[in-house]
């Protein structure tokens, strides 16, 4: 069955350390998006690419990398710079119909990860 | 600048109600309205997507409307069901995808 597969589902940070969440989906969609949620509010958009090798920074991309070296593939760095990562954080990807920013297209979730800073 | 509201943000009804949730957005050069299911700790499942050409989409016992004179949608429930409990968020997609906040549904047998 196609779909977004986030690993791992829970996972424990100390303060300093870098983590990374994996975002992996077999559906062949080309635009691929992390957001994150805090309780209380609507998703936050992270960072997102249209494309292999091109990314662009959402609204809240301080503190985060990501790489998409492949289609399949949207890993997620939660650097130490990042002052508040206690969050859940969903990846979700799309096709791209040209039209820039997810035209007109249904995102397709994955089942989201947990993370606690302690 | 975009901003998406939801109210209210925690319904509870008994089952078999038919319920209304509201969705309001500031900017109404938007392309579409997308309606998502979230379950406790759950990713988002798309429910309904209303092109900005449109004034509603149906599948099942739900219908979304828009209205984007207004910046208003809402999403019908129909006899609502107990495992219709979730949160429903919406989304006004322009250049951005922004979200609402949500709605937290409870529905009691």
């Amino acid at each position: 069955d196609g779909g977004i597969t986030q690993s791992p589902k829970y996972l424990f940070r100390k303060e300093g350390q870098n983590v990374t969440l994996s975002c992996e989906q077999n559906l062949n969609h080309d635009a691929m998006y992390w957001y994150r949620q805090d309780p209380g509010q609507g998703l936050r958009l992270i960072y997102y690419s249209q494309i292999v090798n091109d990314f662009q920074k959402g609204d809240i991309a301080e503190g985060y990398s990501v790489s998409r070296e492949k289609k399949e593939s949207f890993p997620l760095t939660v650097t130490s710079a990042q002052k508040n990562p206690t969050a859940f954080y969903l990846c979700a990807s799309s096709i791209e119909d040209g039209r820039g920013y997810s035209g007109a297209n249904v995102l397709t979730f994955g089942a989201g990860s947990r993370l606690t800073v302690l | 600048k975009q901003e998406v509201t939801q109210i209210p943000a925690a319904l509870s009804v008994p089952e078999g109600e038919n319920l209304v949730l509201n969705c309001s957005f500031t900017d109404s050069a938007i392309y579409n309205l997308q309606w998502f299911r979230q379950d406790p700790g759950k990713g988002l499942t798309s429910l309904l997507l209303i092109q900005s050409s449109q004034r509603e989409q149906t599948s099942g016992r739900l219908n979304a409307s828009l209205d984007k004179s207004s910046g208003r949608s809402t999403l019908y429930i129909a006899a609502s069901q107990p495992g219709d409990s979730a949160t429903y968020l919406c989304a006004a997609q322009g250049g951005k995808l922004i979200f609402g906040q949500g709605t937290e549904l409870s529905v009691k047998p």
